[in-house]
């Protein structure tokens, strides 16, 4: 069993709609959450760094950490089709420690 | 703030040759950099960590006289890939670590752009 499990999709949503992205991971000593973003050819663009348990809002995005069910998700409002690109779940145990990333989820947001 | 570098971005070169990667954080020092592997739809996975001053730590299976890292600044982590053959092909991902909290929680990874090696 893989650490941190992401369905690679891909996954196609009309622009505007509502986009739920999530993450399962086995190992209970995570303690820091991050979503990145990727865009095709390009490196992973940090979106959302949660520590512990809880919700994070940064406009149109909302990451939330639920450590009981080890599940993780990443909600984007009013999708975009300028949010199409891979989204990365990732985590760690400690600061500074080594990132577990899950597989991405390719998103596309048709216009 | 907290924006990193790679050099090239893209690179072609023949096979038995060297290539040399430069990572860079731009307004930010570094004292640990990571360096990634990415295959076509494929998640990142870690080759090693390189901390300045020290010797780099490299993953399981990864071969460290083949892929040299070198972090010899606060601002600077470079990865040779030596003796480069077709497998070698990939694009490499260099991301550094912010002990100071820029912009998001402490000790936060912030990637570079990366660099797309392709050996014939």
């Amino acid at each position: 069993q893989k650490e941190v499990e992401q369905d690679p999709g891909p996954l196609s949503v009309p622009e505007g709609a509502i986009v739920s992205l999530n993450c399962t991971y086995s190992n209970s000593a995570f303690q820091y959450f991050m979503w990145y973003r990727q865009y095709s050819r390009k490196g992973p663009e940090l979106l959302m760094y949660t520590y512990s348990s809880g919700n994070k809002e940064d406009g149109r995005f909302t990451a939330q950490v639920d450590k009981s069910s080890k599940y993780i998700s990443l909600f984007i409002r009013d999708s975009q089709p300028s949010d199409s690109a891979t989204y990365l779940c990732a985590m760690s145990n400690n600061q500074g420690g080594k990132l577990i990333f899950g597989q991405g989820t390719e998103l596309s947001v048709k216009p | 703030g907290a924006v990193v570098s790679q050099h090239p971005s893209r690179v072609i070169c023949k096979s038995g040759t060297s290539v040399k990667i430069e990572c860079r954080s731009l307004d930010f020092q570094a004292t640990t950099m990571f360096w990634y592997r990415q295959f076509p739809k494929k998640s990142l996975m870690l080759m090693a960590t390189s901390n300045e001053g020290s010797k780099a730590t490299y993953e399981q299976g990864v071969e460290k006289d083949k892929f040299l890292i070198n972090h010899a600044s606060l601002t600077l982590s470079t990865l040779t890939v030596t003796s480069a053959h077709p497998e070698d092909s990939s694009f490499y991902i260099c991301s550094a670590k912010s002990s100071t909290g820029i912009i998001w929680g402490s000790d936060t990874q912030y990637f570079g752009p990366g660099t797309r090696l392709t050996v014939l």
